[in-house]
């Protein structure tokens, strides 16, 4: 009965190789977050999106971009992985309360990105 | 943008030891969750408390919001305790950010037998 999930759980790409990593929810959760988190780090947030209505963090590089196409499906496009990438890629999701209150984040079990 | 920080940076323990994990962070929150990630990498949701008191089984946590700080507490800790204990903030902004979470640096805890 999960319910963020995650595929693949470890991916392994090529330097410079276009790679997808994909986030599903079956909470029907309006916002989907995708987090970064590199070794002996803390997670940081890349972008999320609010139904449609994508939403960039500054620093978040060019390289990296995002698609929504349903409400249950979110994924994430890495277009030129360098070295620098290899990470563990979380995605979460949660609902906008009423009255602008924040609701808890639920997150995937994370894929693993390893760069050649 | 919100500052988190975690206390201690590193802990270790015998099985059965108690423990408290503190988290301070800078500004006004709406949102405050205790995550446990295991060695496997998965991030377990432990609580979800912007204020108040809550427990479960031998974990327990409580947010004092007007003074910023926010503890976990494990009692009769076991060897699968183990693993980094995150403590993550949201902004109280009016809404804009949509919920985006600022993670703390982590408390990484080890249990021996």
């Amino acid at each position: 009965d999960a319910m963020v999930i995650q595929n693949p759980r470890y991916q392994v790409t090529q330097f410079g190789k276009p790679v997808t990593l994909s986030c599903s929810q079956t909470l029907n959760h309006n916002v989907m977050y995708w987090y970064q988190q590199k070794s002996s780090q803390a997670p940081k947030l890349l972008f999320h999106y609010y139904d449609k209505d994508f939403n960039n963090e500054a620093d978040t590089p060019d390289n990296f971009q995002s698609r929504r196409p349903n409400t249950s499906f979110c994924f994430l496009d890495i277009r030129s992985p360098g070295l620098g990438d290899a990470a563990m890629y979380l995605c979460a999701t949660s609902t906008r309360g009423w009255g602008y209150s924040n609701q808890p984040q639920h997150f995937g079990d994370g894929t693993r990105l390893s760069i050649l | 943008g919100i500052q988190v920080e975690q206390s201690p940076p590193d802990l270790i323990l015998q099985e059965g030891a108690n423990s408290t994990l503190r988290c301070n962070f800078s500004d006004s929150v709406n949102n405050l969750q205790w995550f446990h990630q295991n060695p496997w990498g998965q991030l377990i949701n432990l609580f979800y408390i912007p204020s108040g008191t809550k427990q479960n089984g031998r974990l327990s946590a409580t947010t004092v919001a007007t003074e910023r700080y926010s503890l976990l507490y494990i009692s009769s800790s076991q060897t699968t305790d183990s693993g980094v204990y995150f403590c993550a903030v949201g902004e109280w902004d009016g809404g804009t950010s949509y919920g985006k979470l600022t993670f703390g640096q982590g408390t990484i805890l080890t249990v021996h037998p």
